[in-house]
């Protein structure tokens, strides 16, 4: 397996709180992504990061930022967290950005949002 | 504008049957690759099989393979003698080999298989 964990794996917070999320990886892969995961949307790109302090936004990346200083670590940050941030967020490590080469997912986080 | 289409939210088969959920896409690129991943009920993110645009064979794992169809833009995934273990939410996903868009993946909707003894 993948050597990705994020963290935490559950959290529950309030509107209006900063969240931060984090995924740690030990395979050096130079891409990290962040999805969430919402019914009947299936996997939708927040944030991504193709090196340290390389990131690019996604499709849904209003409300969120991202931070990579260390090959190791890419964290995703809620500043001000809304109701409709409540989701399954994922992380997702690749060696390459073409080819036969998968993404590799971490377990999620649950977050919700009261 | 990429788009991955899963028509099918559910799909039930017997066991030890084969199912095909179905996988259609829309690109201009001509470089591309096709992904399946399997999420059981435990949440987590299975990579199951890989399908380039070039490949003139369809891929092959174990019970999983992919009918692919460039032509009609489709990439169905098959598994044969379907298992309990294999009830799951199915993901097709595609990355184009284009270097802007550094290998993220477009989704579809997933399709919920439910496998019946």
């Amino acid at each position: 397996d993948a050597g990705i964990t994020q963290s935490p794996r559950h959290k529950v917070t309030e509107t209006g709180t900063p969240v931060t999320l984090r995924c740690h990886q030990t395979e050096n892969h130079r891409y990290m992504y962040w999805y969430r995961q919402d019914p009947g949307h299936g996997l939708r790109l927040i944030h991504y990061s193709y090196g340290v302090k390389d990131t690019d936004k996604g499709e849904v990346s209003d409300g969120y930022s991202v931070s990579r200083s260390k090959t190791e670590d890419f964290l995703l940050t809620l500043e001000s967290a809304t109701s409709s941030q409540t989701s399954v967020y994922f992380c997702a490590i690749s060696e390459s950005g073409q080819g036969d080469q998968p993404q590799h997912f971490g377990d999620g986080t649950r977050l919700s949002i009261l | 504008a990429q788009k991955i289409t899963q028509t099918q939210p559910g799909m039930f088969v017997q066991e030890k049957e084969a199912v095909t959920l179905d996988c259609t896409y829309d690109t201009s690129d001509q470089s591309y690759g096709l992904f399946w991943y399997k999420q059981p009920s435990s949440g987590e993110m299975i990579f199951l099989i890989y399908q380039g645009s070039y490949d003139e064979q369809n891929a092959t794992e174990g019970r999983y393979s992919l009918n692919f169809q460039k032509a009609r833009k489709s990439a169905n995934l098959v598994i044969s003698a379907s298992q309990l273990g294999d009830s799951a939410m199915y993901f097709c996903a595609m990355r184009l080999n284009r270097g802007s868009t550094l290998g993220r993946l477009y989704f579809g909707r997933g399709t919920q298989l439910t496998v019946w003894p």
